[in-house]
């Protein structure tokens, strides 16, 4: 069956430091990749996804980035944090654009 | 018109009551519906998709209506285990990849 691994689940980072995130799938080859965050109350805002290796397509304009250096490999990145991009961070899987998304853990970022 | 807007509740139910949440959808061309639940400060997970002809999982009814572009869930019998934020899901058309979470409807069962 397939998992999706999400780490790490908690995170506290000074603003103007680095970030990344990583996303590992198992169980399946070549899925479809998506990055969310959440702010506290709010609906999830879709961020990065991923139809490929190396294929990425962003959502919103922000000073976020995402890579996916292998087949089941999503990494979200930042050279230097906001206050605005603490939130609750989640990875998702699918199997095709208008199939279901399976989510990880999530990780829980604080900027202070 | 927000893409895809539920009524943010809270609704609070007795135990073995029966709980119905609508989401309302802005673009007629959507193709795919699902629900999901969300524990407090967990990952949603996937409840159910929703199906043009309604579907039944248990004590979990869907139903979906093109012509006024709503979705629905009805819970029968609610169990203290409900308790949880539901979440509608569209996708957009836009692209095949842009799904629209609601900002879900916050359920609370009471013994």
């Amino acid at each position: 069956s397939q998992t999706i691994h999400q780490w790490p689940a908690t995170l506290v980072q000074p603003v103007g430091s680095p970030l990344s995130l990583e996303c590992t799938v198992e169980g399946t080859s070549n899925p479809n990749l998506y990055w969310y965050r959440q702010a506290a109350g709010r609906g999830l805002q879709l961020l990065f996804y991923s139809v490929g290796i190396g294929q990425i397509s962003s959502e919103v304009p922000q000073n976020l980035s995402a890579s996916r250096p292998q087949d089941r490999q999503f990494i979200l990145s930042s050279k230097k944090l906001l206050l605005s991009d603490s939130g609750f961070y989640l990875c998702a899987w699918s199997i095709g654009g208008l199939q279901p998304q399976h989510f990880g853990d999530g990780t829980r970022l604080s900027i202070l | 018109r927000k893409e895809v807007e539920q009524d943010p509740g809270p609704f609070n139910v007795p135990e073995g009551a029966t709980v119905a949440f609508n989401c309302t959808y802005s673009n007629s061309a959507s193709q795919s519906f699902f629900w999901y639940r969300q524990d407090c400060r967990k990952e949603p997970k996937l409840l159910m998709s929703v199906y043009s002809s309604g579907n039944e999982d248990g004590r979990f009814t869907a139903q979906l209506n093109r012509a006024s572009q709503y979705i629905s869930l009805l819970i029968r019998d609610s169990k203290l285990s409900d308790s949880a934020t539901y979440l509608c899901v569209v996708n957009m058309r836009r692209n095949n990849n842009d799904m629209r979470f609601g900002a879900g409807t916050r359920l609370t069962v009471k013994p």
